[in-house]
């Protein structure tokens, strides 16, 4: 069965750096999402993309998120320069038809730790 | 979108049925009823989908009824590995571009 992936599964980083989560969504899928969860509370929508753009995003993806597919694999989420905050998992979904009430497939998450 | 209420959390037996019952008063003729599942770090998984009636596939059954309400999620002789976090969410299809979590229902399966 096809699934989503996500690498690292783990990243530990410093306050300030720069980090690059990436994700591998199902190879005919075309929508693509980037959520986060803070240990402890609800799952969060941060950003969706569709055709080389971004479709929606939230209030929390400000001006240090950014997101990418610079091939025809993968998606990345990048934050420029991470706070004590950002420290969440993040998990990319992806899907075969526009609207998130369709099936989403999620990966199994990249853990964010922020020292 | 709708808002729903569900329990925070619900405990249950091995090999019991376990139904999980979500409010969503303000469900609009478009908006379809969506459940997701989601184990202890891991994403979450779409588990049933229904709009009206009952719908039922290999991991559960959704009871929806004629005013659509409300619907309640049914999970036949649970098992110690269903023990997660259960979403229902409400919305129309095709349309909307994310999903909104709302805090999900706890199960906690007891041996």
């Amino acid at each position: 069965e096809p699934e989503v992936t996500q690498t690292p599964s783990h990243q530990v980083t410093q306050m300030g750096q720069e980090v690059i989560l990436r994700c591998v969504p199902i190879s005919n899928h075309l929508y693509f999402y980037w959520y986060r969860q803070i240990l402890g509370q609800k799952v969060e929508f941060l950003v969706s993309f569709y055709n080389n753009e971004i479709s929606e995003k939230s209030e929390i993806f400000d001006d240090q998120f950014s997101v990418e597919r610079p091939d025809g694999s993968n998606f990345t989420l990048k934050i420029r320069s991470t706070k004590l905050e950002d420290s969440a998992m993040y998990f990319c979904a992806s899907t075969l038809e526009r609207g998130t009430y369709n099936e989403q497939f999620f990966g199994p998450g990249t853990r964010l730790t922020v020292l | 979108l709708a808002k729903t209420t569900q329990p925070i959390s619900m405990d249950s037996y091995e090999g019991q049925e376990v139904n999980i019952t979500c409010s969503h008063n303000n469900i609009a003729t478009n908006d379809y009823i969506t459940w997701y599942q989601q184990f202890p770090s891991q994403g979450p998984r779409f588990i049933i989908q229904g709009y009206k009636t009952k719908v039922t596939n290999e991991v559960a059954s959704l009871f929806i009824p004629a005013d659509r309400k409300s619907s309640t999620l049914s999970l036949p002789r649970v098992s110690l590995s269903d023990t997660a976090v259960y979403y229902c969410l409400v919305g129309e299809v095709n349309r909307d571009d994310k999903i909104i979590f709302g805090k999900g229902t706890r199960l906690h399966i007891l041996p």
